[in-house]
Parts: C-alpha cells; structure tokens; sequence
C-alpha cells in the first residue's frame, strides 16, 4: 500500500533560518504530492503540489521538488518567519481510472515547525 | 459563509451518548470527506462522499455512520463510542475530479469520557 514518511519533529528554528522537512513515500503508481499547511486552531489547507517527476511545486517562498529516484518531497524555504510556526503534513494521491482521485490522500504524520523571534 | 464549516467545534460525550457532527461547504464542491486526526498519527480517512453516494468506507466500526443529504452537507452521526475515539475529526471537500486538492474544515475536537 501507499505510505509517507515525514521527518519527526518538533522542529524550532530562529527567524530567517533555512527550513527542511525531509518527506519520502512508496506508492504502487504514479502518485501527485503535497504539502498541507495547518496554523494554530484551523483546519488543514493547501500549501503545494506536484504532479510528475521533476515538477516543482512553490507557494508563500515555500519549494519542494518531485524526486522520483528517491522518492521524495521534501519541503524547503530559504528564510522562515514566526508566521510560520504551524504543522506541515506531506500526502499523496494515486491517480485511479478515469484520472481522478477523490481526495483519497495519504498523509504523513505531521511536523511540527516552531519559528522563534 | 465562504468555505468549509464544522460544528460543534468541541464536543464532551459519554459513552452511552449519541451525538452528531455536522458540515457545511459553500464551495460548490461535488465530493466529501471525513478525516479523523489523532495524536502523532497520521491523518486517517474514514469516508468519502462523491455527488451525496458514498464511494468509501475505510474500514469505520459501525458506531460512526455517515449521512450525506445533498452536497454541501454532511453528518457524522455518532453513538456508544469508546474513549479512543476522541480525536480531532476533519470535513473536507473537492471539486470531484481533482488530484487531491481538498479545502479543509477547521475541525471538530470530540472527547469521550
């Protein structure tokens, strides 16, 4: 079956630190990737995807690059904020016949990113 | 409202209780979806509703039973659970068709005592 695997944390890092959450995964296929944000009292939402090898998916000075030889995804940002400070959740999603997934993502198991003034 | 509402928010229920948790989207999405979130586990999914027909059932004891009446609603109906079941418990939808893009809920925390 499908499984992610994300650093354990909890990560804390002084304001503008350069920021790696290691994510490797096995997939059966050909699997999208993720990165899912959660703040402090919210629900999860999306921070970044790729959907093939070698994509590289970007958003709010966040990267993380679709590594098929090593199946991974790791998230990095070059300067963290305290804004940051959330926990980060690595997922996949296999494509099924008809090209869809509805939703059936698999989830790492969440780290937590502490950002100090 | 915009987005994806769930309520109660918190929730206290003994065992022997029946409850209900409820979600709203005003997305226009066509899909949704159950997560529960435990401490240091991995998101777990528990159901999955695609145009109000369940298209998942991952393996849920029967004391949790879904119901989708249309597809902006859906409800965990809840009944004689254990104490391991507290948890946070996650809606989410989709626009159906998507690769995994789902818009979260902010969850509601249920203890079982």
């Amino acid at each position: 079956g499908n499984s992610v695997t994300q650093m354990e944390g909890p990560v804390t890092l002084s304001e503008e630190a350069f920021l790696t959450i290691n994510c490797t995964y096995t997939a059966t296929g050909y699997p999208s990737l993720f990165w899912y944000v959660q703040y402090p009292g919210e629900g999860l939402q999306l921070l970044l995807k790729a959907t093939k090898a070698d994509d590289k998916g970007s958003n709010k000075g966040f990267e993380a690059t679709y590594r098929k030889e090593t199946t991974s995804f790791h998230l990095e940002k070059g300067s963290v904020q305290v804004s940051d400070s959330a926990v980060y959740f690595c997922a996949l999603s296999e494509i099924y016949a008809g090209g869809t997934s509805y939703g059936k993502l698999t989830f790492g198991q969440g780290t937590i990113l502490t950002v100090h003034p | 409202e915009t987005g994806v509402t769930q309520t109660p928010r918190h929730l206290v229920m003994g065992m022997t209780n029946k409850k209900s948790l409820k979600c709203e989207q005003h997305l226009g999405h066509n899909a949704m979806y159950w997560y529960k979130q435990s401490a240091k586990k991995p998101l777990e999914l528990m159901f999955v509703y695609n145009f109000k027909e369940q298209t998942e059932n991952n393996s849920v004891p029967s004391r949790f039973s879904p119901e989708c009446p249309n597809s902006s609603h859906l409800f965990l109906h809840l009944h004689t659970l254990q104490p391991e079941d507290s948890a946070l418990y996650l809606c989410a939808s989709s626009l159906g068709g998507d690769t995994g893009e789902l818009f979260f809920g902010e969850g509601s925390r249920l203890t079982v005592l």
